[in-house]
């Protein structure tokens, strides 16, 4: 099994709103990762968890909260957001965190969760 | 701020052409260079890790070279099929560690 779990496919929210991504795999990867992909711009890391722990956060907004709960399990809280926080929000995982340039770090996405805020 | 830069934007060909892009990133501080193929409302799906210089890798139809000291790789698409159609990712890894990622060449393949 190669697949990434996003949840939702969509969501719309307002802005005073609290709401959840959802990311699942059972690859037995130890690093997961958020992307944030505007239109017509490449994805744009927001945040690395290795072993659980949060390893790097890309000066995100505290409006964006990870957390990851177990090894299978990533989710992205969100509050407050703005509109220009609309945007596709990638989820992924690799054997190992950003360590080695080989097959270790394939990154395997899920499919994405297109989110608007108005 | 490190750029990877991938042209064209977009490319349309007809089934049986073959076809081929660019993907540009900084020659310093060198790991890897990812490809993935992204599929309308599917997840972007990994092709190839290149990490030697002069490397050259195939799956398939589709092929890739990487020249690490000047700082390129193409993608190669030989006799192109309409399922080829999809956006095609380049991601630089450095010894930030992080993946960077270009905006993508969008295939359109018609049959």
């Amino acid at each position: 099994d190669t697949e990434v779990t996003q949840t939702p496919k969509h969501l719309v929210m307002g802005m005073t709103n609290k709401k959840s991504l959802k990311c699942e795999q059972h690859m037995g990867h130890r690093a997961m990762y958020w992307y944030k992909q505007k239109a017509k711009k490449p994805p744009e890391l927001m945040f690395v968890y290795s072993y659980e722990k949060l390893s790097i956060n890309e000066s995100v907004p505290s409006r964006f909260s990870p957390e990851c709960p177990n090894s299978s399990l990533l989710n992205l809280h969100l509050h407050a957001l703005q509109p220009e926080d609309s945007a596709l929000y990638l989820c992924a995982s690799s054997q190992v965190s950003l360590a080695g340039a080989g097959a270790k770090n394939i990154q395997y996405f899920g499919a994405g969760t297109r989110l608007s805020v108005l | 701020i490190l750029n990877v830069e991938q042209s064209p934007q977009s490319l349309h060909v007809q089934e049986g052409d073959s076809t081929n892009f660019t993907c540009s990133f900084p020659s310093s501080n060198f790991y890897a260079l990812h490809w993935y193929r992204w599929e309308t409302a599917k997840s972007p799906e990994a092709l190839f890790v290149m990490t030697l210089n002069g490397d050259e890798k195939k799956k398939g139809r589709i092929s890739a070279t990487l020249n690490t000291k000047e700082g390129y790789s193409y993608l190669y698409i030989k006799g192109s099929q309409p399922e080829d159609s999809a956006t095609y990712l380049c991601a630089f890894k450095g010894s930030q560690g992080n993946l960077i990622f270009g905006k993508g060449t969008k295939l359109s393949v018609k049959p």
